[in-house]
């Protein structure tokens, strides 16, 4: 069964530094979403993409973030100079349809860990 | 500021018997509802959606919804002690908001099924 891919698994980086968060969405989607999970917190919303721009994005998504389709298999999170708040599980999602009257079924990824020391 | 509420548990069932989850959510333009399971340290896992008045089934699980009363349940029968996790309630943004499709969730109520 297809699934969403994220690398790496675990990113351990020192504030200031620039990480970047890897995601291969499953191969029929066409939309393509970031979230975040803080420890013992909701999964929040960062960002939504379609057709090689951004959709939508929430008040957590600043100028620190941006995201990127580089090739025809790559869906990637950049924070460019993290902070220790940004310490949290990052989320790839895709799904087959959006919008609010179609059945936007979202898929997660298995996350990646990033820690900001 | 669209929340969705769910009580944080922990909710405690024998096995075999029947967990009832429950969420209630503020968005009245929301018309696509979810229920994901996230074992400890992992990721959200789809088991149930929804988007019509009533119940829907799929195997062990039921989904509820009553868009009057702006409340999401699900049911699962015959409770395994794997089915231990933290069950997540999550709604699409409605068309009022302008979404284009982003979730919001809720905190989970966490389900011990004791063997």
């Amino acid at each position: 069964e297809p699934e969403v891919t994220q690398t790496p698994s675990h990113q351990v980086t020192q504030m200031g530094q620039e990480v970047i968060l890897r995601c291969v969405p499953i191969s029929n989607h066409l939309y393509f979403y970031w979230y975040r999970q803080i420890l013992g917190q909701k999964v929040e919303f960062l960002v939504s993409f379609y057709n090689n721009e951004i959709s939508e994005k929430s008040e957590i998504f600043d100028d620190q973030f941006s995201v990127e389709r580089p090739d025809g298999s790559n869906f990637t999170l950049k924070i460019r100079s993290t902070k220790l708040e940004d310490s949290a599980m990052y989320f790839c999602a895709s799904s087959r349809t959006s919008g609010v009257f179609t059945y936007n079924e979202q898929f997660f990824g298995p996350g990646t860990r990033l820690t900001v020391l | 500021q669209k929340e969705v509420e769910q009580n944080s548990g922990p909710l405690s069932v024998p096995e075999g018997a029947i967990a009832s989850l429950n969420c209630t959510y503020s968005d009245r333009g929301s018309q696509s509802f979810f229920w994901y399971r996230q074992y400890s340290g992992k990721s959200p896992e789809l088991i149930m959606s929804i988007y019509s008045n009533g119940d829907k089934e799929d195997g062990r699980f039921t989904a509820q919804l009553n868009k009057a009363s702006q409340y999401v349940s699900l049911l699962i029968r015959d409770s395994q002690p794997s089915d231990s996790a933290t069950y997540l309630c999550a709604v699409l943004e409605g068309i009022y908001g302008g979404s284009q499709g982003n979730l919001i969730f809720g905190k989970g109520t966490k389900l011990s099924v004791k063997p």
